[in-house]
């Protein structure tokens, strides 16, 4: 089934340590995104790429980085620069021409 | 730049009850609109868009939305609310990229 998979779904980890959140997608979309949610607030997005090798900062990229090397992943590093990282965050992807956007089902940080 | 405003927070309905959700958007010109429903630590799944055409229009799960340029809105309306409606609504507005209101958050009450 084609679609889109956020790992881990849960994910711990302790002030100050950078960590990576995996997005992947077979829907051979050229668009992806990532999303941060936190309650009251709904998604403010952090990057987003139109297409492979070539990402655009979103409206909270501070404390995020992100990479675009291949069509089907966009993983999203959460470094120790973020100064509140624990959140919901969402990956998305879109066709060309096709405004939709396809979520994952997230993953939920914790920094401790 | 490009915006999305949905007033209501939170909106209590009964069961069996019509529910209408708001939502503005601003952009110069005829924006890709969207609506979108989370259930509880979910992702996001569409409910209906509207890119051009007949301004009132029908989505998944009996809900429907009128876009309104006048008025730079994008209602999304249900004429009877079942208990399963419970979850949070977004409304979503793209030219290059994908932007989200806050969010609407909708209880069902028996």
């Amino acid at each position: 089934d084609g679609g889109i998979t956020q790992s881990p779904k849960y994910l711990f980890r302790k002030e100050g340590q950078n960590v990576t959140l995996s997005c992947e997608q077979n829907l051979n979309h050229d668009a992806m995104y990532w999303y941060r949610q936190d309650p009251g607030q709904g998604l403010r997005l952090i990057y987003y790429s139109q297409i492979v090798n070539d990402f655009q900062k979103g409206d909270i990229a501070e404390g995020y980085s992100v990479s675009r090397e291949k069509k089907e992943s966009f993983p999203l590093t959460v470094t120790s620069a973020q100064k509140n990282p624990t959140a919901f965050y969402l990956c998305a992807s879109s066709a060309p021409g096709d405004t939709e956007a396809f979520f994952g089902q997230g993953t939920r940080l914790t920094v401790v | 730049a490009q915006s999305v405003t949905q007033p209501d927070i939170h909106i209590t309905v009964s069961e069996g009850a019509s529910l209408e959700l708001r939502c503005n958007y601003s952009y110069g010109a005829t924006p890709y609109l969207f609506w979108y429903v989370q259930s509880p630590g979910q992702g996001l799944q569409l409910l209906l868009k509207y890119f051009s055409g007949d301004t009132l229009v029908q989505g998944i799960k009996g809900f429907e939305a009128e876009f309104k340029r006048s008025q730079s809105s994008f209602n999304l309306r249900k004429p009877s609310v079942h208990w399963s409606d419970a979850a949070e609504y977004f409304c979503a507005v793209n030219d290059y990229k994908l932007s989200f209101g806050a969010g609407t958050t909708v209880t069902v009450r028996a």
